[in-house]
């Protein structure tokens, strides 16, 4: 059970590059969310997903775009690759009625 | 605004002494509450919750103490092991299906 997969581990843009950040999850579960974790900034909410086929804003969505391809699997996209969206990405989903997130491990991401 | 506030960024502790780490929040819809333990190049992991009709809840080492009317909740770990540090995220949600805000961290330092 591999609970919450995001690839890639690694990544360094050039600014103005594209790129996907792919996140699966194996558990059923309904909700799915991006956040970006950066220094003395905690956890922020770019984007979610509450059920297939329907996904809305967090707090910090600008510059991203998302797709729930499926049940298990909600990818984050960066369409121009700016500095500031140099950050660590996680991938969290969740099961409807229940508290509590289960998080990937992460994807870094440095953009020069 | 910040609706889950961690005022302190880092707490350094000895091995075998209680530490305390301190949330306060300001929404008062806020009905479950959550402590999240971070590893570097980990994904955060979901430690210990607590739901707003009590005030305390223990799990071994780990005891959380809420105080609604003072807005204010608390994690105790006792004794402080080596492998406690880590980052520590206080979360809070309004409800099963809404949407968990995270605070700021504290990053926990266990001295030798």
């Amino acid at each position: 059970n591999a609970g919450v997969t995001q690839t890639p581990k690694f990544q360094v843009l050039k600014t103005g590059q594209s790129m996907t950040l792919q996140c699966a999850q194996d558990m059923n579960h309904n909700s799915m969310y991006w956040y970006r974790q950066d220094p003395g900034m905690g956890l922020r909410l770019i984007y979610y997903s509450a059920s297939e086929g329907t996904t809305d804003k967090g707090e910090v969505p600008n510059g991203y775009n998302v797709s729930r391809l499926n049940k298990r699997e909600f990818s984050l996209r960066l369409e121009s690759a700016a500095p500031s969206q140099t950050s660590v990405y996680f991938c969290a989903s969740h099961w409807t009625g229940t508290y509590g997130y289960t998080f990937g491990s992460g994807t870094r991401l440095t953009v020069v | 605004d910040q609706q889950v506030k961690q005022n302190s960024p880092s707490l350094s502790v000895q091995e075998g002494r209680i530490s305390i780490l301190n949330c306060d929040y300001t929404n008062s819809m806020f009905d479950y509450f959550l402590w999240y333990k971070k590893y570097p190049a980990e994904g955060p992991t979901f430690l210990i919750s607590i739901s707003s009709i009590k005030d305390k809840n223990e799990d071994g080492r780990f005891t959380v103490f809420l105080n609604k009317s003072a807005k204010h909740l608390s994690l105790h770990i006792v004794p402080s092991q080596p492998g406690d540090s880590a980052v520590y995220f206080c979360a809070a949600s309004a409800g099963r299906d809404d949407k968990i805000i995270f605070g700021k961290g504290t990053r926990l330092h266990i001295l030798p």
